[in-house]
Order: C-alpha cells, then sequence, then structure tokens
C-alpha cells in the first residue's frame, strides 16, 4: 500500500541550529517525493522535489531507496521557517499524490 | 497571476443538512483536484478532473458527495447530507498538465457539522 510517514508531529528547533524532518514512504515502484510547506495564514505550497535536487529557502531532501525515506535538511534554521511541513509522493507524473500527516516546524528564538 | 479562489470559507450547518463549496482554478490549469483534510491529517484527495472529465474518484464517498466541472474550469463539491465526521477543511488545488506535480492550493473551506 502506498504510504507516507512522518514520524513527528511537533518539531522544535532553536534558530541557527540545523533542522531535519523525518520522512518515510511505502510504494512499490520508483516513486516521486515532494515536500510541501504551510506558512501561517498562506495556502499550502510546494517546497522541493527529489528530482529537481535543488535547494528551496535552504532546504535540501535527499531520497534514500535503500532506507524508503525523504528527510528534509536545513543546516542552519531561521525564524520564517516555522509552518507545517508535509511530505508527499506519487507513483507517476499523472498520479494522484498522498500526503503524510504533516510534522510542524517551531523555530525557537 | 491570480491563485485559486474557493467559496465560502467557512460554514457551519447541522448533520443531515446540504452543503456546497465553489472553486475557481488557475486559468488555464486543465486539472483540478478537492482534497478533504481533517484536523491533524494530511490533505487527502476526494476527486481529480482532467478538463471536465473525473481521472480519480476513488475516494470521493459517493453515497453522500457529488462534485461537477461542467465546462472544465469552475467545480462545485456538493455534501448531502452531511455527517458530524465531514467537518475538515476541503482544499481545491488546480496545476497544469505540463506540471502535475505542482499544484496550487486555495484557501480552503472550514465546514463544521454540528
Amino acid at each position: 500500500a502506498q504510504r507516507v510517514t512522518q514520524p513527528e508531529k511537533l518539531l522544535s528547533v532553536f534558530k541557527g541550529a540545523p533542522v531535519e524532518l523525518k520522512c518515510n514512504y511505502s510504494y512499490s515502484g520508483s516513486p516521486e517525493l515532494f515536500w510541501y510547506v504551510q506558512y501561517s495564514r498562506q495556502r499550502l505550497q510546494l517546497l522541493l522535489r527529489h528530482i529537481s535536487r535543488e535547494s528551496i529557502k535552504g532546504f535540501t531532501a535527499d531520497l534514500n531507496k535503500g532506507e524508503t525515506s525523504f528527510h528534509l535538511k536545513k543546516p542552519f534554521a531561521q525564524e520564517e521557517d516555522s509552518a507545517m511541513y508535509y511530505c508527499a509522493l506519487s507513483g507517476s507524473r499523472d498520479d494522484k499524490i498522498i500526503f503524510g500527516k504533516g510534522t510542524r516546524l517551531h523555530i525557537l528564538p | 497571476e491570480a491563485g485559486v479562489a474557493q467559496s465560502p470559507r467557512y460554514k457551519i450547518i447541522e448533520k443531515r443538512q446540504s452543503v456546497a463549496f465553489w472553486c475557481n482554478p488557475i486559468s488555464g490549469h486543465a486539472t483540478l483536484y478537492w482534497y478533504q483534510q481533517i484536523l491533524g491529517q494530511g490533505p487527502k484527495l476526494l476527486i481529480q478532473f482532467q478538463n471536465n472529465g473525473v481521472v480519480d474518484d476513488s475516494q470521493l464517498p459517493k453515497d453522500r458527495f457529488s462534485a461537477e466541472r461542467l465546462k472544465g474550469v469552475d467545480s462545485t463539491l456538493k455534501i448531502q447530507p452531511a455527517k458530524l465526521e465531514d467537518s475538515a477543511v476541503y482544499l481545491c488545488a488546480s496545476s497544469s498538465l505540463a506540471f502535475s506535480y505542482e499544484q496550487y492550493f486555495g484557501p480552503g473551506t472550514r465546514l463544521t457539522v454540528t
């Protein structure tokens, strides 16, 4: 069964400290993985996808097929990173996106 | 470009009543999605349209939920009759055919069923 697991409901990190939001997935095949973010009072939006291998707002995510993980990382947290983060997967370009339950990241001053 | 528009933003109804939500996607986006997001959960796809045809409605509770996108643009999602467990945020999103993974979300409609 296709499933996305985000083990942490809430992650509190001090400003300037490294951030790692965990995501594990279950999928038979080669899925596409994404991170979506929702800032306070804003809409849900795409942050990054694994295929593009880019860094967005200092965040990167590496797909580890052996561990079926797609953790989101940032070396130095900023207060504006506080938001709700959702890991998601899709089986193919035209397949539906399945979201995890989300992790609330709270950056402490 | 203008974003995805949804109305109403909030709705409170009693159980067994009916309710309808409206969505206007980004101009030119062929694909439109309706999601249900229950408190503490991620968005769950209810139905996906491509132009005015249904691509996936496998998770739509068809005994009470219906959706249409008659002219391939705006869409409405209806619940009749509502149950307490339908309390959730209903999100509409749209995407272009070429980049279906990049979905643009509306602000959502928060439904409370009492």
